[in-house]
């Protein structure tokens, strides 16, 4: 099976608040953790991704949270917009250009 | 900005055929990438290049074969399709140098076989 797992297949949040999305990964081996967007129809899309020498990297209203300890991830987007309904992808490598991918969350925006 | 581009959005062919799926991108990339995505399945990988006229197999390659004479373009061939190869086609590229490993993808093939 795959290494790298989400814990909900689907989130629903209100808009406006906070949305936080998770996911658990196996591998120890991991360097290099990434975060795909994909809306309907559409390729995934990177949003962010941080380096397992780091806990926490920052974009534009995403953060990224890394815990080794528990091998998990968490993608946190700030003041949820409409726009950001999409499934969201986890996603690891062990530094030999190829990716692992979660199966994905589905994030719904309630009005 | 970063562009990888897929020659077909949707394709309907029928069982048997001979299906080309061509993928170029922009970024002078060395490694590109096929997956296919279906619903539970997530993203599987099929083939993959490391640089031109070099091919891997991914995980599920079976009924697939690639070719990759240009640096840019990576196609995935069909030899004979059949109804289970019914899926979102998803081609990506990515450096290996270090910091620029993400990969980027195209906007995908949906493929129906009758």
């Amino acid at each position: 099976g795959e290494s790298v797992g989400l814990h909900l297949p689907t989130l629903s949040v209100q808009e406006g608040d906070n949305s936080i999305i998770n996911c658990a990964y196996s591998n120890s081996a991991s360097d290099y953790f990434i975060w795909y967007k994909q809306e309907s129809g559409k390729g995934p899309q990177f949003i962010i991704d941080i380096r397992s020498n780091m806990d926490k990297r920052q974009g534009q209203r995403v953060t990224v949270l890394l815990n080794k300890t528990v091998k998990h991830l968490s993608l946190q987007i700030a003041a949820t917009q409409p726009g950001d309904s999409a499934v969201y992808f986890c996603a690891e490598s062990i530094g030999d250009d190829k990716i692992i991918f979660g199966k994905g969350t589905r994030l719904h925006i309630l009005p | 900005d970063v562009k990888v581009t897929q020659s077909s959005r949707y394709l309907v062919k029928r069982t048997g055929e001979k299906v080309f799926l061509e993928c170029v991108q922009d970024m002078d990339h060395e490694n590109m990438f096929w997956y296919r995505q279906d619903p539970g399945l997530g993203l599987r990988l099929i083939y993959f290049s490391y640089d031109v006229k070099m091919k891997e197999k991914g995980d599920i390659p079976e009924g697939y074969s690639v070719s990759r004479e240009k640096k840019e373009r990576f196609s995935l061939i069909l030899e004979s399709a059949s109804t289970n190869q019914t899926s979102m086609y998803l081609c990506a590229s990515s450096s290996p140098k270090t910091g620029e490993e993400t990969q980027y993808f195209g906007p995908g093939t949906r493929l129906l076989v009758l």
